[in-house]
């Protein structure tokens, strides 16, 4: 089926581990999207990729990077995991320019505990 | 910054009974507006937009908002809920100029009931 892919879904850490969470689409879009899920304070925007070899922070850099392999893949990087990342992260996609307004396309999430 | 504002955290509401998700936006010039639906342990999927014209517009399962520029409000209704509209639903805003990014209000928890 066409959408967002995330992997892993569930993944533990120790504090201070590192590990990249992967995101592929296979629609051809342009533009893709890290938010973080935390009770309370909704979807916040880690960083995105308007276009393949382009990547912006978004509200919430500090503590994460970001690779745009190619149109396909967009992925997420904690160097030095920290309990303050505990979080549902969640990839998206849209198709490009005025794309967004026709909304986004969510993948099913990663839950990541940091202990 | 907070673009948008849901005004209840939490719903609970019996089965058949309707019901209605307050939204308020912060801005002073045209946005577009989204409603997004999470149920457990999925992603997001789009409920409904408003980008311009009519100003009722109504999405999938039965939802519809309503879109008011004077009160700055998005509010979304439904008149009859099933349990299987238990789910969390944000608010969402495109601001003109910010690279067409959504930012999220930071959502209600409808829990239907029978």
């Amino acid at each position: 089926n066409a959408g967002v892919t995330q992997t892993p879904k569930f993944q533990v850490l120790k504090t201070g581990q590192s590990m990249t969470l992967q995101c592929a689409q296979d629609m051809n879009h342009n533009s893709m999207y890290w938010y973080r899920q935390d009770p309370g304070m909704g979807l916040r925007l880690i960083y995105y990729s308007a276009s393949e070899g382009t990547t912006d922070k978004g509200e919430v850099p500090n503590g994460y990077n970001v690779s745009r392999l190619n149109k396909r893949e967009f992925s997420l990087r904690l160097e030095s995991a920290a309990p303050s990342q505990t979080s549902v992260y969640f990839c998206a996609s849209s198709e490009p320019v005025t794309g967004p307004l026709h909304g986004y396309t969510f993948g099913s999430g990663t839950r990541l505990t940091v202990v | 910054a907070q673009s948008v504002t849901q005004l209840d955290s939490q719903v609970p509401v019996f089965e058949e009974a309707p019901v209605e998700l307050r939204c308020n936006y912060s801005s002073s010039v045209s946005v577009y507006l989204f409603w997004y639906v999470q149920y457990p342990n999925q992603g997001l999927q789009l409920l409904l937009k408003y980008l311009s014209g009519s100003t009722l517009v109504k999405g999938i399962n039965g939802f519809e908002a309503e879109f008011n520029k004077s009160q700055t409000s998005f509010h979304l209704r439904k008149p009859s809920v099933h349990i299987s509209d238990t789910a969390e639903y944000f608010c969402a805003v495109i601001l003109p100029g910010d690279d067409y990014k959504l930012s999220f209000g930071a959502g209600t928890t409808v829990t239907v009931r029978a």
